[in-house]
């Protein structure tokens, strides 16, 4: 059972509009949320991230709302440029899990195409 | 900067061997993960650690073994590959607190395994 989904697995935006990414979660214990950009053949990089008593947290052109009555994020990324073209993944902590305090689980990803 | 640094970017191996993958942290890091990625599945654990000779089983663990003998070091052992494990593979760290309090996980670049 998928636990974070991200229901569209492409995106296209023209330059200079805003991409607006999905994730959707259904396990209400989680606490803190994660965004990554992977680009082919490399590891994923943090973006921005948003505790669950929060429900907007931005830096530059990225920001992160959450929603959690709906169990919705998304992350906004306003203007998109041609160098944001990567797949973006949606993490979810996992409170409890074992002994560490730093498991995740993914969305299976979103990749964004800005065209010039 | 944190550095995640796994050993072979690149490995062709043959069914039925051995398969070593080696990770190096350089910040000290108490939690160290590994996760394989495949495309329309996005990252999934395979095992994590919290502590040098502590290890815990993450969402698909069959067919892998792991090993932490020093801190900085989380290798990842395939006993016996199989075609299906032919994928990109990913080792990440973060430190102690975890997520949450200026911290995020770091990833490696990767490497990509090929089981013929």
């Amino acid at each position: 059972d998928q636990q974070v989904k991200q229901n569209s697995p492409s995106l296209s935006v023209q330059e200079g509009r805003i991409s607006i990414l999905n994730c959707d979660y259904t396990n209400s214990m989680f606490d803190y949320f994660l965004w990554y950009k992977k680009y082919p053949a490399e590891g994923p990089t943090f973006l921005i991230s948003i505790s669950s008593i929060k429900d907007k947290n931005e830096d530059g052109r990225f920001t992160v709302f959450l929603n959690k009555s709906a169990k919705h994020l998304s992350l906004h990324i306003v203007p998109s440029q041609p160098g944001d073209s990567a797949v973006y993944f949606c993490a979810a902590r996992r409170v409890n899990y074992g002994g560490s305090q730093g498991n995740l689980i993914f969305g299976k990803g979103t990749k964004l195409s800005v065209k010039p | 900067d944190v550095k995640v640094t796994q050993s072979s970017r690149y490995l062709v191996k043959r069914t039925g061997e051995k398969v070593f993958l080696e990770c190096v942290q350089d910040m000290d890091h108490e939690n160290m993960f590994w996760y394989r990625q495949d495309p329309g599945l996005g990252l999934r654990l395979i095992y994590f650690s919290y502590d040098v000779k502590m290890k815990e089983k993450g969402d698909i663990p069959e067919g892998y073994s792991v090993s932490r003998e020093k801190k900085e070091r989380f290798s990842l052992i395939l006993e016996s590959a199989s075609t299906n494990q032919t994928s990109m593979y990913l080792c990440a760290s973060v430190g102690t607190g975890g997520l949450g309090s200026g911290n995020t996980i770091y990833f490696g670049e990767g490497s990509w395994l090929t089981v013929v």
